[in-house]
């Protein structure tokens, strides 16, 4: 079965330290891999995808195929990072349906 | 290009009654995914459609349905509406397989 575990619900760091949000997943083949970002009152949005290995609002994701693994990672946190991160597996057997994990609310705190 | 539109933004309901939500895409994408979104449960996938056709489906009872119009305009319905059905509902839309999705705003839906 497809499942996605982020085991942090929620995180608090300082601005200027760094920030690790975990993700852990259990997928059947190989699926392309997302960090979604939810800001307070805005709508769900991509922050980054794995393939592209871009780094978007400094934040970077590496894909850990033996560990399973995507931690979304950034060096020195600002307060505008403060949102809900969601990491989600896509497109098994062909489908775009993306297994959401429950989600990190990080805040940082200034 | 105007992004996910989803109509209405909120809707009070009854139990036992049924309820359509809409959702348009994104101009060109011909793939569009409803997702049930709440406290306890987080983000649960209900249905994904490509060009006019169900791929997919998630684990929920069939009282939820939906559809795709050949504009890709996607409609979802809820029959015999039961309090847990409270939700946000979100609709995404995108161009191909494996590209990211784009989320509307949602449809806010509460059973009294």
């Amino acid at each position: 079965a497809q499942r996605v575990t982020q085991p942090e619900k929620l995180l608090s760091v300082f601005k200027g330290a760094p920030v690790e949000l975990k993700c852990n997943y259990s997928y059947s083949g190989s699926p392309e891999l997302f960090w979604y970002v939810q800001y307070s009152r805005q709508r769900l949005q991509l922050l980054l995808r794995h393939i592209s290995r871009e780094s978007i609002k400094g934040f970077t994701a590496d894909l850990n195929k033996g560990e399973t693994s995507f931690h979304l990672k950034k060096p020195f946190a600002q307060e505008e990072d403060s949102a809900m991160y969601y990491c989600a597996p896509s497109g098994q057997g062909g489908s775009e349906k993306l297994v959401f994990g429950k989600g990190t609310k990080l805040t940082v705190n200034p | 290009k105007a992004g996910v539109t989803q109509t209405p933004r909120y809707l009070i309901k009854t139990r036992g009654q049924q309820v359509t939500l809409s959702c348009s895409p994104i101009s060109g994408h011909r793939s569009v995914s409803w997702y049930q979104q709440t406290p306890g449960q987080g983000l649960q996938f209900l249905f994904e459609y490509f060009s006019e056709t169900q791929r997919n489906k998630g684990n929920f009872p069939g009282r939820f349905s939906g559809r795709q119009f050949s504009n890709s305009r996607s409609e979802m319905n809820v029959s015999t509406l039961e309090l847990g059905d409270s939700a946000l509902y979100l609709c995404a839309s995108s161009s191909e397989i494996n590209q990211p999705q784009h989320f509307g705003d949602g449809t806010r839906l509460s059973i009294l």
